[in-house]
Protein backbone atom coordinates (compact mmCIF):
# COMPACT_ATOMS: atom_id res chain seq x y z
CA UNK A 1 0.00 0.00 0.00
CA UNK A 2 1.53 3.47 -0.96
CA UNK A 3 2.10 5.61 2.12
CA UNK A 4 3.19 9.06 2.82
CA UNK A 5 3.92 9.71 6.73
CA UNK A 6 5.05 13.02 7.91
CA UNK A 7 7.23 13.71 10.79
CA UNK A 8 8.88 17.22 12.59
CA UNK A 9 6.26 19.72 12.81
CA UNK A 10 6.20 22.10 16.08
CA UNK A 11 5.87 25.30 17.54
CA UNK A 12 9.32 27.24 16.28
CA UNK A 13 10.20 31.60 17.21
CA UNK A 14 9.79 33.67 14.33
CA UNK A 15 13.31 33.86 12.28
CA UNK A 16 13.75 29.98 13.63
CA UNK A 17 14.52 27.00 11.88
CA UNK A 18 12.30 23.69 11.16
CA UNK A 19 13.10 20.06 8.57
CA UNK A 20 9.83 18.22 7.97
CA UNK A 21 10.26 14.60 6.97
CA UNK A 22 7.90 12.72 4.57
CA UNK A 23 8.69 8.77 4.24
CA UNK A 24 7.02 7.08 1.75
CA UNK A 25 6.34 3.58 1.43
CA UNK A 26 5.04 1.17 -1.74
CA UNK A 27 6.84 3.65 -4.41
CA UNK A 28 10.42 5.16 -4.63
CA UNK A 29 10.30 9.25 -3.74
CA UNK A 30 13.50 9.51 -6.74
CA UNK A 31 10.73 8.07 -9.49
CA UNK A 32 7.99 10.75 -8.43
CA UNK A 33 7.49 14.62 -8.65
CA UNK A 34 7.26 15.19 -5.02
CA UNK A 35 5.70 18.66 -3.22
CA UNK A 36 4.84 20.43 -0.16
CA UNK A 37 1.24 22.11 0.30
CA UNK A 38 0.42 24.35 2.90
CA UNK A 39 -2.72 25.11 4.41
CA UNK A 40 -3.02 28.56 6.95
CA UNK A 41 -5.71 27.71 9.62
CA UNK A 42 -9.09 27.87 8.66
CA UNK A 43 -7.63 29.27 4.96
CA UNK A 44 -6.81 27.37 1.34
CA UNK A 45 -4.46 25.33 0.20
CA UNK A 46 -0.68 27.15 -1.35
CA UNK A 47 1.33 24.93 -3.27
CA UNK A 48 4.92 25.88 -1.66
CA UNK A 49 7.80 23.68 -3.20
CA UNK A 50 8.25 20.60 -5.99
CA UNK A 51 11.14 18.64 -6.44
CA UNK A 52 11.19 16.57 -10.02
CA UNK A 53 12.26 12.90 -10.26
CA UNK A 54 15.70 14.29 -12.02
CA UNK A 55 16.37 16.65 -8.96
CA UNK A 56 15.42 19.82 -10.15
CA UNK A 57 13.41 21.84 -7.57
CA UNK A 58 10.61 25.08 -7.98
CA UNK A 59 9.87 27.02 -5.21
CA UNK A 60 6.52 29.37 -4.41
CA UNK A 61 7.65 33.60 -4.48
CA UNK A 62 6.42 33.59 -0.55
CA UNK A 63 8.84 31.11 0.37
CA UNK A 64 12.28 30.87 -2.67
CA UNK A 65 15.28 31.79 -0.37
CA UNK A 66 14.24 30.55 2.94
CA UNK A 67 12.92 26.95 2.22
CA UNK A 68 14.49 23.99 0.78
CA UNK A 69 12.88 20.54 -0.40
CA UNK A 70 15.23 17.71 -0.84
CA UNK A 71 15.28 14.11 -0.54
CA UNK A 72 17.10 10.86 0.45
CA UNK A 73 17.24 8.32 -1.72
CA UNK A 74 18.74 5.85 0.22
CA UNK A 75 15.71 6.39 3.10
CA UNK A 76 13.10 6.96 0.56
CA UNK A 77 12.23 10.16 2.23
CA UNK A 78 11.29 14.14 1.07
CA UNK A 79 12.58 17.10 2.92
CA UNK A 80 11.56 20.41 3.78
CA UNK A 81 14.33 22.52 5.30
CA UNK A 82 12.03 26.34 6.17
CA UNK A 83 14.41 28.89 7.61
CA UNK A 84 13.77 32.43 8.94
CA UNK A 85 10.20 31.42 9.53
CA UNK A 86 8.14 34.37 9.88
CA UNK A 87 4.58 34.17 11.78
CA UNK A 88 2.84 33.54 8.54
CA UNK A 89 4.24 30.35 7.81
CA UNK A 90 2.05 28.94 10.27
CA UNK A 91 0.26 26.47 8.57
CA UNK A 92 -0.31 22.46 8.34
CA UNK A 93 2.01 21.49 6.01
CA UNK A 94 1.29 18.07 3.52
CA UNK A 95 3.79 16.30 1.48
CA UNK A 96 2.09 14.99 -1.69
CA UNK A 97 2.97 12.53 -4.62
CA UNK A 98 2.82 13.36 -8.15
CA UNK A 99 1.43 10.42 -10.18
CA UNK A 100 2.72 9.44 -13.14
CA UNK A 101 0.74 10.95 -16.02
CA UNK A 102 -1.16 12.93 -13.71
CA UNK A 103 0.24 16.39 -15.19
CA UNK A 104 0.57 18.31 -11.83
CA UNK A 105 -2.04 15.86 -9.55
CA UNK A 106 -1.51 14.63 -6.77
CA UNK A 107 -2.88 11.43 -5.63
CA UNK A 108 -1.17 10.38 -2.46
CA UNK A 109 -1.18 12.99 0.53
CA UNK A 110 0.79 12.75 4.00
CA UNK A 111 -0.96 13.06 7.16
CA UNK A 112 0.26 16.74 7.53
CA UNK A 113 2.25 18.03 10.09
CA UNK A 114 1.59 21.81 11.86
CA UNK A 115 4.10 24.12 12.15
CA UNK A 116 3.41 27.25 14.68
CA UNK A 117 5.46 29.82 14.18
CA UNK A 118 5.28 32.42 17.32
CA UNK A 119 6.97 34.40 19.82
CA UNK B 1 0.55 34.78 -7.94
CA UNK B 2 -2.89 35.60 -7.35
CA UNK B 3 -5.11 32.73 -6.23
CA UNK B 4 -7.36 31.17 -8.59
CA UNK B 5 -11.23 32.48 -8.22
CA UNK B 6 -13.84 30.04 -6.88
CA UNK B 7 -17.00 31.04 -5.40
CA UNK B 8 -16.95 30.47 -1.37
CA UNK B 9 -20.13 28.37 -1.19
CA UNK B 10 -22.26 26.51 -3.23
CA UNK B 11 -25.15 24.18 -2.11
CA UNK B 12 -27.80 21.50 -3.81
CA UNK B 13 -30.05 19.12 -2.49
CA UNK B 14 -29.75 15.56 -2.71
CA UNK B 15 -29.99 14.21 -6.32
CA UNK B 16 -29.17 17.50 -7.92
CA UNK B 17 -26.12 18.81 -9.87
CA UNK B 18 -24.15 21.44 -9.00
CA UNK B 19 -20.85 23.17 -10.57
CA UNK B 20 -18.43 25.67 -9.04
CA UNK B 21 -16.02 27.49 -11.42
CA UNK B 22 -12.38 28.17 -10.97
CA UNK B 23 -11.37 31.31 -12.70
CA UNK B 24 -7.55 31.46 -13.98
CA UNK B 25 -5.62 33.81 -16.36
CA UNK B 26 -4.01 33.52 -19.21
CA UNK B 27 -0.60 32.53 -17.69
CA UNK B 28 -2.40 29.50 -15.92
CA UNK B 29 -5.64 27.78 -17.08
CA UNK B 30 -6.01 29.84 -20.30
CA UNK B 31 -2.93 28.37 -21.48
CA UNK B 32 -1.97 25.15 -19.94
CA UNK B 33 -4.60 21.97 -19.60
CA UNK B 34 -3.30 21.14 -15.87
CA UNK B 35 -5.86 21.31 -14.20
CA UNK B 36 -7.05 19.24 -11.39
CA UNK B 37 -10.06 19.61 -8.52
CA UNK B 38 -9.46 18.20 -4.89
CA UNK B 39 -12.22 17.43 -2.41
CA UNK B 40 -11.41 17.89 1.24
CA UNK B 41 -13.34 16.85 3.98
CA UNK B 42 -13.26 18.95 7.32
CA UNK B 43 -9.90 17.67 8.99
CA UNK B 44 -8.73 15.63 6.57
CA UNK B 45 -5.81 15.56 4.00
CA UNK B 46 -7.40 16.45 0.31
CA UNK B 47 -8.20 13.81 -2.40
CA UNK B 48 -7.41 14.15 -5.69
CA UNK B 49 -10.63 13.97 -8.16
CA UNK B 50 -9.78 15.22 -11.67
CA UNK B 51 -6.62 15.73 -13.03
CA UNK B 52 -5.53 17.21 -17.17
CA UNK B 53 -9.00 19.35 -16.88
CA UNK B 54 -11.45 15.79 -17.32
CA UNK B 55 -9.39 12.77 -16.27
CA UNK B 56 -10.89 10.48 -13.14
CA UNK B 57 -8.57 8.78 -11.59
CA UNK B 58 -9.78 5.22 -11.11
CA UNK B 59 -11.38 5.10 -7.63
CA UNK B 60 -12.89 8.68 -8.12
CA UNK B 61 -17.28 8.10 -9.32
CA UNK B 62 -18.22 9.26 -12.62
CA UNK B 63 -20.93 12.04 -10.34
CA UNK B 64 -17.99 14.08 -10.72
CA UNK B 65 -16.49 15.60 -13.83
CA UNK B 66 -14.67 18.79 -15.18
CA UNK B 67 -14.46 20.89 -18.36
CA UNK B 68 -12.78 23.85 -19.17
CA UNK B 69 -13.60 27.07 -21.42
CA UNK B 70 -11.08 29.89 -21.93
CA UNK B 71 -10.20 30.75 -18.29
CA UNK B 72 -12.05 28.98 -16.01
CA UNK B 73 -12.55 24.88 -15.27
CA UNK B 74 -15.17 23.70 -13.57
CA UNK B 75 -15.98 20.68 -11.89
CA UNK B 76 -19.32 19.41 -12.20
CA UNK B 77 -20.74 17.01 -8.72
CA UNK B 78 -24.09 15.15 -10.26
CA UNK B 79 -26.28 13.38 -8.30
CA UNK B 80 -25.30 15.24 -5.13
CA UNK B 81 -24.91 13.01 -2.36
CA UNK B 82 -24.84 14.03 1.61
CA UNK B 83 -20.62 12.57 1.82
CA UNK B 84 -20.16 15.28 -0.72
CA UNK B 85 -20.56 18.03 1.80
CA UNK B 86 -16.65 18.92 1.55
CA UNK B 87 -14.52 21.85 0.57
CA UNK B 88 -13.11 21.68 -3.02
CA UNK B 89 -10.13 23.02 -4.50
CA UNK B 90 -9.51 23.82 -8.36
CA UNK B 91 -5.20 23.77 -9.58
CA UNK B 92 -3.51 25.07 -12.39
CA UNK B 93 0.10 24.60 -13.67
CA UNK B 94 1.52 28.33 -14.16
CA UNK B 95 4.14 29.27 -15.72
CA UNK B 96 7.57 29.51 -14.50
CA UNK B 97 7.04 25.94 -12.99
CA UNK B 98 4.79 26.66 -10.34
CA UNK B 99 1.41 25.16 -9.22
CA UNK B 100 -1.81 27.64 -8.20
CA UNK B 101 -4.78 27.09 -6.22
CA UNK B 102 -7.97 28.04 -6.06
CA UNK B 103 -9.34 29.81 -2.77
CA UNK B 104 -11.71 26.93 -2.12
CA UNK B 105 -15.27 26.29 -2.13
CA UNK B 106 -17.42 24.68 0.44
CA UNK B 107 -20.02 22.53 -0.57
CA UNK B 108 -23.20 22.07 1.40
CA UNK B 109 -25.80 19.57 0.94
CA UNK B 110 -29.36 20.58 1.75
Amino acid sequence: ELQLLQSGGGLVQPGGSLRLSCAASGFTVSNNYMCWVRQAPGKGLEWVSVIYSGGDTSYADSVKGRFTISRDNSKNTLYLQMNSLRTEDTALYYCAREGSFLDWGYDYWGQGALVTVSS
Amino acid sequence: QSALTQPASVSGSPGQSIAISCTGTSSDIGDYNYVSWYQQPPGKAPKLLIYDIYKRPSWVSTRFSGSKSGATASLTISGLQPEDEADYYCSSYSSINTLIFGGGTKVTVL
